[in-house]
């Protein structure tokens, strides 16, 4: 399998902060690489696919690179509706698996 | 608006079969752009990817759940089903129905999820 791991596993930041979030994979997965937004109590959310293509209605100030095996998800200003924990998930080889997830926290 | 809505039984007997099904409006489950999943997620933990159908009928389930894992898809009413054999505590997780486009395979839409609880 294919193992993700994402740093840091928490960061504090205040609203207008630029905030990045890292994500490795174990091995190379191309640009299979997505990212997801969590609210407690609530279903993830698609921000982020094919490491860099912004999913429809997902504001600008998002943005994801990288291929290969280092990925990174960028909030280029912070808002307050962006506390919420990050997952990154491969979908280059089953089974697909996902990264254990950045708490973002005021 | 493509929904997806998750029901089923929210208490299981450990050793006990769960059994959960989605359905889905606003898109067709026999459209071949799509694969159809189940992702769960242990109270406060991250998620698990438990495996994919697709509208034919073929499936992929995760190794970690062994042979433990029965997925079917229902596309005159639109719907598809998850069935997990002898569940342990461990299986105690919010359960998620969504949908990954081809290609990229990523989750565009996710069901709202359902707590299934195994316990005595």
């Amino acid at each position: 399998d294919i193992q993700m791991t994402q740093s840091p596993s928490s960061l504090s930041a205040s609203v207008g902060d630029r905030v990045t979030i890292t994500c490795r994979a174990s091995q190379s997965i191309s640009s299979y690489l997505n990212w997801y937004q969590q609210k407690p109590g609530k279903a993830p959310k698609l921000l982020i696919y094919a490491a860099s293509s912004l999913h429809s209605g997902v504001p600008s100030r998002f943005s994801g690179s990288g291929s290969g095996t280092d990925f990174t998800l960028t909030i280029s200003s912070l808002q307050p509706e962006d506390f919420a924990t990050y997952y990154c998930h491969q979908s280059y080889n089953t089974p697909f698996t996902f990264g254990p997830g950045t708490k973002v926290d005021i | 608006q493509v929904q997806l809505q998750e029901s089923g039984p929210g208490l299981v007997k450990p050793s006990q079969t769960l059994s959960l099904t989605c359905t889905v409006s606003g898109a067709p489950i026999g459209s071949g752009d799509y694969y159809w999943k189940w992702i769960r997620q242990p109270p406060g933990k991250g998620l698990e990817w438990v495996g994919y159908i697709y509208y034919s009928g073929s499936t992929y389930s995760n190794p970690s759940l062994k042979s433990r894992v029965d997925m079917s898809v229902d596309t005159s009413k639109n719907q598809f089903s998850l069935k997990l054999s002898s569940v342990t505590a461990a299986d105690t997780a919010i359960y998620y129905c969504a949908r990954a486009r081809q290609g990229a395979m990523s989750i565009d839409y996710w069901g709202q999820g359902t707590l299934v609880t195994v316990s005595s």
